[in-house]
């Protein structure tokens, strides 16, 4: 199956820790995003990186971090100082052809305790 | 800021064709309109783009004034599976790197 998978779909953390949300395509593509959803909320971009071991900062990087060492993974680190990490995160992709646009994975909803 | 807007929800019954209308006033020439929903605590799904034309796919058909200040999207015949939030973006699409979801429309399907 082609597509964009996220690991794992729940995840609970206790206050203070870092955590990793995994975010794999087998598309081919180019470039990958990282997005944040609030209840009720549109999505709001985190990070984004066009070509492996690049990343731009989006409209809320503060408290994330991330890497792009391979072209089909773009990991996510949502550290301790994220002051607000309880949220659903989704994860795109698509290519660089004229016209491409973004493709979503199924996302990761974090609880931080 | 969402360069769009949108009624934040309607009803349309099952095997009726729902019509999700989207302002887009300040549009400039090289943007597109682009059209993805989300079901519930699911990641968005792409639909549809368009520029000037009228455009149609398996999934929906998306009409834009000639002026290009509005749009529709048409699912002609709604099924409970499409219950869903509706988004409707313009961007350019040279640079699909910051394509900005607003609230979106609640689209509720009944039977």
């Amino acid at each position: 199956d082609g597509g964009i998978t996220q690991s794992p779909k729940y995840l609970f953390r206790k206050e203070g820790q870092n955590v990793t949300l995994s975010c794999e395509q087998n598309l081919n593509h180019d470039a990958m995003y990282w997005y944040r959803q609030d209840p009720g909320q549109g999505l709001r971009l985190i990070y984004y990186s066009q070509i492996v071991n690049d990343f731009q900062k989006g409209d809320i990087a503060e408290g994330y971090s991330v890497s792009r060492e391979k072209k089909e993974s773009f990991p996510l680190t949502v550290t301790s100082a994220q002051k607000n990490p309880t949220a659903f995160y989704l994860c795109a992709s698509r290519g660089l052809r004229l016209g491409d646009t973004q493709y979503f994975g199924p996302g990761t909803r974090l609880t931080v305790l | 800021d969402a360069k769009t807007t949108q009624p934040p929800s309607m009803d349309c019954a099952e095997g009726r064709a729902a019509n999700l209308p989207c302002n887009h006033s300040t549009i400039s020439g090289n943007e597109y309109v682009y059209w993805y929903r989300q079901i519930h605590s699911q990641g968005p799904q792409y639909i549809i783009h368009g520029l000037k034309n009228n455009e149609t796919n398996e999934m929906a058909s998306l009409i834009i004034t000639e002026d290009r200040k509005s749009s529709t999207l048409i699912l002609p015949h709604a099924t409970l599976r499409d219950t869903a939030v509706y988004y409707c973006i313009v961007n350019n699409r040279d640079n699909t790197d910051k394509l900005i979801f607003g609230t979106g429309t609640r689209l509720q399907v009944f039977p």
